[in-house]
């Protein structure tokens, strides 16, 4: 299969922790990354090789895998985290990247 | 830190080829790979294809061969074709630095996005 799977709209109140999943057939072989996307803006890398953080981003932000699914977790989420997050792949038959339909975050 | 910025027309027309191109800045292009995606308006992030340092290339099947990405090392540069537009390929065109492509692929860098649009 050639698909991510995200669920469209996740909320979570201040400061509490959030789970975003994203399924796939390829996220068996294959470990995901994650963006976050502002209103506007360009998205930026959070998560890579399933739980690997780039330099500047809070640990308040993990990543985790099981089987077909991967998960980005925010742990005391604020309000500034509120956003559009997109997992992202590569299909487990060869060349085409792929990304999941996004989760739109609400921080209520 | 390496800096990408898209440049090109915000504006083309059916049928006729959209060109952008992507400045490197910052850092080496070479031993990287580079890669477009875009986003329609409202909608979800859809990766394009890239370009080795070597110049080899990939691309969505989805485009049905219209997408054309180059390398122009001496300019740190990287272009985008894609031919043959509709009204279906008015998106905001993102250019990106790809990681370890062949394994657990990431995009580290990205440029700030220049939205295209495709009307008469």
């Amino acid at each position: 299969s050639s698909e991510l799977t995200q669920d469209p709209a996740v909320s979570v109140a201040l400061g509490q922790t959030v789970r975003i999943t994203c399924q796939g057939d390829s996220l068996r072989n294959i470990y995901a990354s994650w963006y976050q996307q502002k209103p506007g803006q360009a998205p930026i890398l959070v998560i890579y090789r399933k739980d690997n953080r780039p330099s500047g981003i809070p640990d308040r932000f993990s990543g985790s895998g099981s089987g077909n699914t991967a998960s980005l977790t925010i742990a005391g989420a604020q309000a500034e985290d509120e956003a559009d997050y997109y997992c992202n792949s590569r299909d487990s038959s060869g060349d085409l990247l792929l990304f999941g339909g996004g989760t739109k975050l609400t921080v209520l | 830190q390496v800096q990408l910025q898209e440049s090109g027309p915000g504006l083309v027309k059916p049928s006729e080829t959209l060109s952008l191109t992507c400045t490197v800045s910052g850092g080496a292009i070479s031993g990287y790979y580079w890669s477009w995606i875009r986003q329609p308006p409202g909608r979800g992030l859809e990766w394009i294809g890239y370009v080795y340092h070597s110049g080899s290339t990939n691309s969505n099947p989805s485009l049905k061969s219209r997408a054309t990405i180059s390398l122009d090392t001496s300019r740190s540069q990287f272009s985008l074709k894609l031919s043959s537009v509709t009204a279906a390929d008015t998106a905001v065109y993102f250019c990106a630095r790809l990681r370890a492509a062949m394994a657990d692929p990431y995009f580290d860098n990205w440029g700030q996005g220049t939205l295209v649009t495709v009307s008469s």
